[in-house]
């Protein structure tokens, strides 16, 4: 079956300080892997996807994330943090035919990320 | 921007009502989920409908159902509410199955 892990509960990281939040996953197939972003009593804001091509994808507020197959690994990245960047952050992966699933995404626990001034 | 609009941000409902949280989309999506929140667990689907009348359950189906009649809207009933069913309720769409999905901003149910 697919599934997604976030190992981590929670990252503190200082602002201006690069940030990794960590997800790791599990398909039968070609992954289709996605990020997203909750701000507190919010609904989850898209940041970026994994489809194809380029193991290194950017998104929305500078964040960016490398595919790495032989890992089976998704890590979000900033270079540099910001404090308005604390929120959940969320990683998805598709759950495909080949596993018998109908397609829709299936979410890792989230990760709390903590930016300190 | 694709809209998902939630009917109510806050609710606070008695124990055996009957509740409904409606979801109303306005880009024509054909898939529309609903999720629980809930700390530590991340999100986990109830239902799901790939097309207007059509459900699929999801992984914690059970106390709840889900109506479907027409494309844009999809409602999340609790056929008799309880105190464990306090959560946050997340509805999404998306266009097709492999895309990423539109999330509206979440229902906070409190069941008492």
């Amino acid at each position: 079956a697919q599934s997604v892990a976030q190992p981590e509960d929670q990252v503190n990281v200082a602002e201006g300080n690069p940030l990794t939040v960590k997800c790791t996953y599990s398909v039968s197939g070609n992954p289709y892997l996605f990020w997203y972003v909750q701000y507190p009593n919010r609904g989850l804001q898209f940041l970026l996807k994994y489809i194809t091509g380029d193991n290194l994808v950017k998104g929305s507020y500078g964040f960016e994330a490398e595919f790495n197959k032989s890992q089976t690994s998704f890590h979000l990245k900033k270079p540099s943090a910001l404090v308005s960047d604390s929120a959940l952050y969320f990683c998805a992966v598709r759950d495909g035919p080949l596993s018998g699933g109908y397609n829709k995404l299936i979410f890792g626990a989230g990760t709390r990320l903590a930016v300190h001034p | 921007d694709v809209k998902v609009t939630q009917s109510s941000r806050y609710l606070v409902k008695r124990t055996g009502e009957k509740v409904f949280l409606e979801c109303v989309q306005d880009m024509d999506h054909e898939n529309m989920f609903w999720y629980r929140q809930d700390p530590g667990l991340g999100l986990r689907l109830i239902y799901f409908s790939y097309d207007v009348k059509m459900k699929e359950k999801g992984d914690i189906p059970e106390g709840y159902s889900v109506s479907r009649e027409k494309k844009e809207r999809f409602s999340l009933i609790l056929e008799s509410a309880s105190t464990n069913q306090t959560s946050m309720y997340l509805c999404a769409s998306s266009l097709d199955r492999g895309r990423g999905y539109t999330f509206g901003s979440g229902t906070r149910l409190t069941v008492v």
